[in-house]
């Protein structure tokens, strides 16, 4: 199906471990982001890509790593999962960049225990 | 620095009432605006967006926002209420000059009225 995909829809994962998101979109957008969404704190962007191999750092990157070897995923990595981790995790993906507004993922609700 | 600023954490209206939530923001460039609703459990959904022209703009689901340039305000209104409204929604602002700037507020709570 068209769209922008996100799994797992949800994660519990221990201190410590290696956590990766997955972000697959089908329109071959070139820009592509990934947002936290925490109570209080409202989205944050952590990294972003404006196309194949090119990737930036937002808001909040660190302990968090991303990669996008293809132009429709975009994973991002959770080195060492921290309980500051927990959050709700949204892709987004934009064929315009921000001139065009963004379409989102249905969210990765990860939990770090 | 832009910024987004959402008045009313939470708004509560009657069911064929008019629905008003308010958006002020700050730039140093000319901001491109955007709304956006959140259901429970989902993403994001793009409602409307100002970019160029036409200050008053049209969304789905019968909203419309305009963008008042001298009160930096992009306010969100729908004339009727209806059940399904009762969602999240955020203001967005982004610098016409950096795609990567996009800056969220921290949202409203709409909840309907039966």
């Amino acid at each position: 199906d068209a769209g922008i995909t996100q799994s797992p829809r949800y994660k519990i994962t221990e201190t410590g471990r290696q956590v990766t998101l997955m972000c697959h979109q089908t329109w071959s957008h070139s820009y592509m982001f990934w947002y936290r969404q925490d109570l209080g704190h409202g989205l944050r962007l952590i990294y972003y890509s404006a196309a194949a191999d090119i990737t930036d750092k937002g808001e909040v990157p660190d302990g968090y790593v991303v990669s996008r070897s293809k132009t429709e995923n975009f994973p991002l990595t959770l080195e060492s999962a921290t309980r500051s981790q927990t959050s709700v995790y949204f892709c987004a993906s934009s064929g315009l960049g921000n001139r065009s507004g963004y379409t989102f993922g249905s969210g990765t609700r990860l939990t770090v225990v | 620095a832009q910024s987004v600023t959402q008045l009313g954490s939470h708004v509560s209206v009657s069911e064929g009432a008019l629905v008003l939530l308010r958006c002020n923001y700050s730039s140093s460039v000319p901001p491109y605006l955007f709304w956006y609703v959140q259901y429970p459990n989902q993403g994001l959904q793009l409602l409307l967006k100002y970019t160029t022209g036409a200050t008053l703009v049209k969304g789905i689901n019968g909203f419309e926002a305009e963008f008042k340039k001298s009160e930096t305000s992009f306010h969100l209104t729908k004339p009727s209420a209806h059940m399904s409204d009762a969602a999240e929604y955020f203001c967005a602002v982004s610098e016409t000059t950096s795609y990567d700037k996009v800056i969220f507020g921290p949202g409203t709570s709409l909840s309907v009225i039966p």
